[in-house]
C-alpha cells in the first residue's frame, strides 16, 4: 500500500548533537513538507519541497536543515543550533497537480532532548 | 499572510449529541481550499472533510458536515451523533490552489466525548 513512513517513532538527542529524521513516501507525490507540533501551537511549517533538489524555508526553519535528492525522500536534520528541539515532528506529501486533496501524513517522530 | 483561527481550545460533547467546532480564516484570495483534519491519540492525522471555496454547497461526509460562510470567512465543522471514537484534536487548515503551496493550520480544538 502507498503511504508515508517516518522513522524512528521516538528519538532521543543529547544536547549539542545533530539528529536526522527520516521521511519516505511511495505515493509518487511531487511535494513534501515538514511540520513541528507543540502543545497549544498547532502545526508550524519548518521546510517544504515542491520538486527534487529544491526546497523552501517555512515559518520556523532556524536550526533545521533538509535535502531532497530523491523524489521519495525528504530527511530533516535538527541541528545543535535549534535551542528547543523537543517536539512532535510530522512529515506530509501532496500530489501538486490537478485537484487538491490536501496532504497525506506520516505517523510522526517524537524527539526528546536528554 | 493567511491565518487560521480556532477560538475553542477545548470542547466536550455527550455521546450521540451534536457539536460544532469553529474556524475562521483571513485571506484576500477568492479561490482556495479548506480542510478539517482529525488527530486521535495515536497522533495520525486523518482528513475529515474538504471544501472548495468556489462551491457554495457545504461539504458532507457521513456524520461530518461543514457550514461554509465565504463572506464571513467562517468554516465550522458539525459532528452529528457523536461517538467515543470522535475524541481527538481537530485542526482547520487553509490552502490556495496554486502549485504546492503549504497548508496553513489553526492551533486546534481538543474534543472530548462523554459517555
Amino acid at each position: 500500500d502507498g503511504g508515508i513512513t517516518q522513522s524512528p517513532k521516538y528519538l532521543f538527542r543529547k544536547e549539542g548533537q545533530n539528529v536526522t529524521l527520516s521521511c519516505e513516501q511511495n505515493l509518487n507525490h511531487d511535494a513534501m513538507y515538514w511540520y513541528r507540533q507543540d502543545p497549544g501551537q498547532g502545526l508550524r511549517l519548518i521546510y517544504y519541497s515542491q520538486i527534487v533538489n529544491d526546497f523552501q524555508k517555512g515559518d520556523i526553519a532556524e536550526g533545521y536543515s533538509v535535502s531532497r535528492e530523491k523524489k521519495e525522500s525528504f530527511p530533516l536534520t535538527v541541528t545543535s543550533a535549534q535551542k528547543n528541539p523537543t517536539a512532535f515532528y510530522l512529515c506530509a506529501s501532496s500530489e501538486g497537480h490537478g485537484r487538491d486533496y490536501g496532504y497525506t501524513f506520516g505517523s510522526g517522530t517524537r524527539l526528546t532532548v536528554v | 499572510a493567511q491565518t487560521v483561527t480556532q477560538s475553542q481550545p477545548e470542547m466536550s460533547v455527550q455521546e450521540a449529541e451534536t457539536v460544532t467546532l469553529s474556524c475562521t480564516y483571513d485571506t484576500s484570495e477568492s479561490d482556495y481550499y479548506l480542510f478539517w483534519y482529525k488527530q486521535p491519540p495515536s497522533r495520525q492525522m486523518i482528513l475529515v472533510i474538504r471544501q472548495e471555496a468556489y462551491k457554495q454547497q457545504n461539504a458532507t461526509e457521513n456524520r461530518f458536515s461543514v457550514n461554509f460562510q465565504k463572506a464571513a470567512k467562517s468554516f465550522s465543522l458539525k459532528i452529528s451523533d457523536s461517538q467515543l471514537g470522535d475524541a481527538a484534536m481537530y485542526f482547520c487548515a487553509y490552502k490556495i490552489p496554486s502549485g504546492n503551496t503549504p497548508l496553513v493550520f489553526g492551533k486546534g480544538t481538543r474534543l472530548s466525548v462523554i459517555a
